[in-house]
């Protein structure tokens, strides 16, 4: 049974600091895998997703690795800015294209 | 659609009575998931589509829930005898194939009183 993880629980940090998420997985045999962000009483909004043979995407100040074979995943998000506080989740999706296993997120706090 | 569409989007009923979700995926989405979840908790899954087959029903949490998708489009989610621990946000999302991630819907709000 594919288990996620997300460590830090909860992280504040002042405007303008560069930050990383992380996200662990304990079943490499994944077909891909999905960032969101999710700001309070709202869905989620898809950020990044990266297939299970690619290493890392890009989208503006975010960028995200994979690394399968150690079951990790990086979400790196630079000058951060108080309009990023959110809970960021990870998804894993595979290895048949079913159902996504969710991690329970990280809060973010960016302090003016 | 645009996105994915989910009615209503606040749902309040009575302990015992029976609910209806609504999702309605983006055009051309073959896979719809269901999710729920709960005051800070993360999200569970209850159940997959794709087209109007549910290859997986594992996360349904007791035959008092139940989904249907019909012409590979609208899934609902019944809920019957609703209890108070029913109470949660259900999410949907659509999947093209299931391959290029999930698009989500804003979710439904039911509170069992």
């Amino acid at each position: 049974k594919q288990e996620v993880t997300q460590i830090p629980a909860a992280l504040s940090v002042p405007e303008g600091e560069n930050l990383v998420l992380n996200c662990s997985f304990t079943d490499s045999a994944i077909y891909n895998l999905q960032w969101f962000r999710q700001d309070p009483g709202k869905g989620l909004t898809s950020l990044l997703l990266i297939q299970s043979s690619q290493r890392e995407q890009t989208s503006g100040r975010l960028n995200a690795s994979l690394d399968k074979s150690s079951g990790r995943s990086t979400l790196y998000i630079a000058a951060s800015q108080p309009g990023d506080s959110a809970t960021y989740l990870c998804a894993v999706s595979g290895p048949n294209a079913g159902k996504s296993t969710f991690g329970d997120g990280t809060t973010l706090t960016v302090k003016p | 659609g645009a996105g994915v569409s989910q009615s209503p989007s606040n749902k309040v009923t009575e302990k015992g009575k029976d609910v209806e979700l609504r999702c309605d995926p983006i055009s051309g989405h073959t896979a719809l998931y269901w999710y729920r979840q709960s005051l800070g908790q993360g999200l569970e899954f209850l159940i997959y589509f794709q087209g109007n087959s549910a290859p997986d029903k594992s996360g349904l949490p007791s035959d008092r829930f139940s989904a249907e998708r019909t012409g590979g489009s609208v899934s609902t989610l019944t809920i019957q005898r609703t209890q108070q621990e029913d109470s949660a946000v259900y999410l949907c999302a659509s999947s093209l194939k299931g391959v290029n991630g999930y698009t989500f819907g804003s979710g439904t709000r039911l509170t069992v009183v």
